[in-house]
């Protein structure tokens, strides 16, 4: 079954410290990659896409991911957090030849010590 | 910027009651999705529809669930008789044909006594 795995399930970092979430993903297709972002309170919000292209994209707020194919990962990094990144992070893919809907990963809560 | 709004914010119910979740896609769109998150546990899908019916259902999306485009702007998601464990944050999303990418509403949360 197509799965999506988020390997750290609560992380708690300082002010300025960089930030490495992985994500791998199950399903050997070709795939559309995201990561959602759920800020306390509010709903989710997208923070980033990989459709095609180079595999290192960038989002909002300072994000980047990296697509790599052969490990089935989409990894999220930002080389210096603020406290205003604490939110809950939630990796997501869409199988191509099925758009109708994103499986998503468990979640990962990020909590930022100012 | 255009958003997916829904309708209400935080619903209560008795079990066994018909609750009805309501969702304004953006405008243009024509994908529409429901997804739920348990408190604690992950977003899971729940529905697709696509020209008027369903295209794809999970396996939670049972008989007492049902969707609706009742007009050209709402989309809703009708639970007929709930249960305890329908309690949860419920989703509305859509996309439109220049993507895949799904565009989330602030979501309902359901509570069921």
């Amino acid at each position: 079954a197509q799965s999506v795995s988020q390997h750290n399930h609560h992380v708690i970092l300082s002010e300025a410290a960089s930030l490495e979430l992985g994500c791998n993903y199950s399903y050997g297709g070709t795939v559309n990659l995201f990561w959602y972002v759920q800020y306390p309170g509010q709903h989710l919000q997208l923070l980033l896409k990989y459709f095609s292209g180079d595999p290192l994209v960038k989002g909002i707020k300072g994000f980047e991911a990296e697509f790599i194919k052969s490990k089935f990962s989409f990894n999220l990094r930002k080389p210096s957090v603020q406290w205003s990144d604490t939110a809950e992070y939630f990796c997501a893919v869409n199988p191509m030849n099925r758009d109708d809907k994103i499986i998503f990963g468990k979640g990962t809560r990020l909590h930022i010590l100012p | 910027e255009p958003e997916v709004t829904q309708t209400p914010s935080h619903q209560v119910t008795q079990m066994g009651q018909e609750v009805i979740l309501r969702c304004v896609p953006i405008s243009n769109h024509l994908y529409f999705y429901w997804y739920r998150q348990i408190l604690g546990q992950k977003v899971e899908f729940l529905v697709s529809f696509y020209n008027n019916e369903i295209s794809e259902k999970s396996e939670i999306f049972d008989d007492q669930f049902s969707v609706e485009r009742p007009d050209g702007s709402n989309f809703t998601l009708k639970i007929r008789s709930t249960k305890l464990e329908d309690s949860a944050m419920y989703f509305c999303a859509s996309s439109g044909l220049a993507g895949p990418e799904q565009f989330f509403g602030p979501g309902t949360r359901l509570t069921v006594l």
